[in-house]
């Protein structure tokens, strides 16, 4: 089955910086690629995917690259503001009958102002 | 608002004492999933539903069950619930398994 490792694990940098926040897959019939930001106490929302006949998607300072040779990809914050303090989640998923969504273990992002 | 709400948001209960969870969801959506939240292993997949009484577990099934018979509502048991099911219980719905998941609020258990 799918396996998804995330990294790093924690992550902090200062306001206006960018954050960079990698992903692996094992499955190579994995082809839809979302990422989350679970705020304190609140359920994860969905920030942006990517599926796999695309290699970049962009949405104002978010961005999410996919690398389907090496089966990883990758969230891009620019621009950070405290606001972006959360947990980050990636995941994978194939169209595979029976599958579903796997999560990575996520990464706590901390920006200080 | 995702379209969906949990109930109870919270609970504490002893070991070895059924606990149902409610997962409540406005969007018509096809299917539905529980997930539970733990330290050290993000989100995992307790059981998720592609229809009316059509289930299938996830990765850690064992020691809960499932039901759905409206297109709205999906319930999570825990049979006879244990210390190791201490958690953060989430559910969510999408309109396909390649679509986005919404998530409700979560539910915090706690087994003593």
């Amino acid at each position: 089955g799918e396996n998804v490792e995330q990294h790093p694990s924690t992550l902090s940098v200062q306001e206006g910086d960018s954050a960079v926040i990698k992903c692996t897959y094992s499955d190579s019939a994995s082809n839809y690629f979302p990422w989350y930001k679970q705020e304190l106490g609140k359920g994860p929302q969905l920030i942006i995917d990517i599926r796999s006949n695309v290699g970049e998607k962009k949405d104002q300072r978010i961005a999410v690259t996919l690398n389907k040779t090496a089966k990883h990809f990758s969230l891009h914050i620019t621009e950070t503001q405290p606001e972006d303090s959360a947990v980050y989640f990636c995941a994978a998923i194939s169209n595979q009958a029976g599958t579903a969504l796997i999560f990575g273990k996520g990464t706590t992002l901390s920006v200080s102002s | 608002d995702a379209g969906i709400t949990q109930s109870p948001r919270h609970k504490v209960t002893e070991t070895g004492t059924p606990v149902t969870l409610r997962c409540h969801q406005t969007e018509n959506h096809r299917y539905m999933y529980w997930y539970r939240q733990d330290p050290g292993h993000g989100l995992r997949l307790i059981h998720y539903s592609y229809g009316v009484k059509d289930t299938d577990k996830g990765e850690v099934s064992d020691g809960y069950s499932v039901s759905r018979s409206k297109t709205e509502d999906f319930l999570l048991t825990l049979e006879s619930a244990t210390s190791s099911q201490t958690s953060v219980y989430f559910c969510a719905h999408s309109g396909a398994l390649q679509e986005t998941q919404y998530f409700g609020p979560g539910t915090r258990l706690l087994v003593l």
